[in-house]
């Protein structure tokens, strides 16, 4: 019954390589995102999305590029990894109207580049 | 543009202490506030929330205060325990889709 589920949860994977994150949420929520979490706990939005359609996308490099199937689901994919790609990728959910609501992460993915 | 500054880490506390961890923001407008706690190894939980001044949000024995006139968002506990232990957030959203995050404060609480 967990709400906002990532897969995996570790990553390890050599430079140059291409991988994906997927997230999937079950709340029903219409807006889904993407913050990635550095060494000192900074917490940086990378993406959101609201029922498939892409509406927050900061400075990110472009070798990132989500892709929502549905509003239940948002993946992560990453091509060419670098080392300072390095970090923990969380996924949230929240409802679309003004709420507040507050949001609901997923429990991380720890990607690690070597 | 809107953010939220938080108190640096980290803190370290004995059991049953009184905890206070600073947040203040700045803001076009009134928005709502959070509280967030992270424990190690796992996601951000919402903690508490308001959403206009003088509301006092309250969970687990948390509470803050939304103070418009220091622009705070404090949070505090009477008396902690070794389980708060974890990373502090503080965070800001107008329109609940813009959510922004201070930097964190590490907690940690010794027996």
């Amino acid at each position: 019954d967990t709400a906002v589920s990532q897969t995996p949860k570790y990553l390890v994977t050599q430079m140059g390589n291409d991988k994906s994150i997927k997230c999937e949420q079950n709340l029903g929520h219409d807006t889904m995102y993407w913050y990635k979490q550095d060494s000192k706990k900074f917490l940086k939005i990378m993406f959101s999305y609201n029922n498939k359609e892409l509406i927050i996308n900061e400075t990110v490099p472009n070798r990132f590029s989500p892709k929502s199937p549905d509003k239940a689901h948002l993946n992560l994919h990453i091509n060419s990894l670098e080392l300072g790609d390095s970090a923990v990728y969380f996924c949230a959910s929240s409802p679309w109207d003004r709420g507040p609501y507050g949001y609901t992460f997923g429990s991380g993915t720890r990607l690690t580049v070597v | 543009g809107n953010s939220v500054t938080q108190m640096e880490g980290p803190v370290t506390l004995s059991e049953e202490a009184f905890l206070t961890i600073n947040c203040t923001y700045t803001a076009t407008g009134y928005p709502s506030l959070f509280w967030y706690v992270q424990y190690p190894g796992e996601g951000l939980q919402l903690l508490l929330k308001a959403t206009k001044a003088d509301d006092k949000g309250s969970n687990k024995g948390f509470e803050a205060t939304y103070r418009k006139e220091t622009t705070s968002f404090h949070l505090e506990k009477g008396s902690v325990q070794v389980s708060d232990s974890a990373v502090y957030f503080c965070a800001l959203s107008f329109n609940n889709n813009d959510m922004r995050f201070g930097a964190g404060t590490r907690l940690t609480v010794k027996p």
